[in-house]
């Protein structure tokens, strides 16, 4: 049992550059969500899925996109990267999306120069 | 807007010495308040689910309370492997309403360091 996973670890981007971050669970969990962690800033959240086949933004979507693939597995696309995006990202899930705690991954640092 | 404030930012603590972290928040309907630790280069760990004021919870060394306005992690006689970053988020109910309904926001965190 995996729980959540990253992939990958580490990504240096140049500026306008795309990439998708993925994220998978083997939990059977309906609720995967996206957040960015930044120094002095807390976890924010840019895009979650509530269950299979719903999208929603978060606090910071601007600049990002996302795909619910299947019930396991939740990417998240930069379609052109910034220095702005420049963060650690950590995808997580929920069994459910009230009330349940979340299990994050463990995480993917990307810089963008 | 809800808000998740903790405190204090950095806590150095010896080995033994017991303290407390704060958290302090607002939010429409709380539905949930959730405890994390985290360590250098990994992803949140989850520690403590607390629903209603009055409610503790306890993991360990570790114990978890809740009032109206604030949660606090208590820790007993710390050891150097309690060392971490701690937070805390609030899950807005559903009289939050609009955007905010069952969004988790989490606070800055509080650095534990605990020196043998």
């Amino acid at each position: 049992n995996a729980g959540v996973t990253q992939t990958p670890k580490f990504q240096v981007l140049k500026t306008g550059q795309s990439m998708t971050l993925q994220c998978a669970q083997d939990m059977n969990h309906n609720s995967m969500y996206w957040y960015r962690q930044d120094p002095g800033m807390g976890l924010r959240l840019i895009y979650y899925s509530a269950s299979e086949g719903t999208t929603d933004k978060g606090e910071v979507p601007n600049g990002y996109n996302v795909s619910r693939l299947n019930k396991r597995e939740f990417s998240l696309r930069l379609e052109s990267a910034a220095p702005s995006q420049t963060s650690v990202y950590f995808c997580a899930s929920s069994e459910l999306y009230l009330g349940n705690e979340q299990f994050f991954g463990p995480g993917t640092r990307l810089t963008v120069l | 807007e809800d808000q998740v404030t903790q405190s204090p930012e950095a806590l150095r603590l010896q080995e033994g010495e017991s303290s407390s972290l704060n958290c302090s928040y607002t939010v429409s309907g709380l539905r949930g308040l959730f405890w994390y630790r985290q360590d250098p280069g990994k992803g949140p760990e989850f520690l403590f689910t607390l629903y209603s004021a009055g409610e503790e919870k306890e993991k360990e060394r570790l114990k978890a309370t809740l009032t109206k306005k604030e949660s606090f992690l208590h820790i007993t006689a710390p050891k150097p492997e309690d060392s971490a970053t701690y937070l805390c988020a609030v899950q807005a109910g559903a009289n939050a309403g609009g955007t905010s309904y069952g969004k988790l926001t989490f606070g800055q965190g509080t650095i534990l360091t605990v020196h043998p």
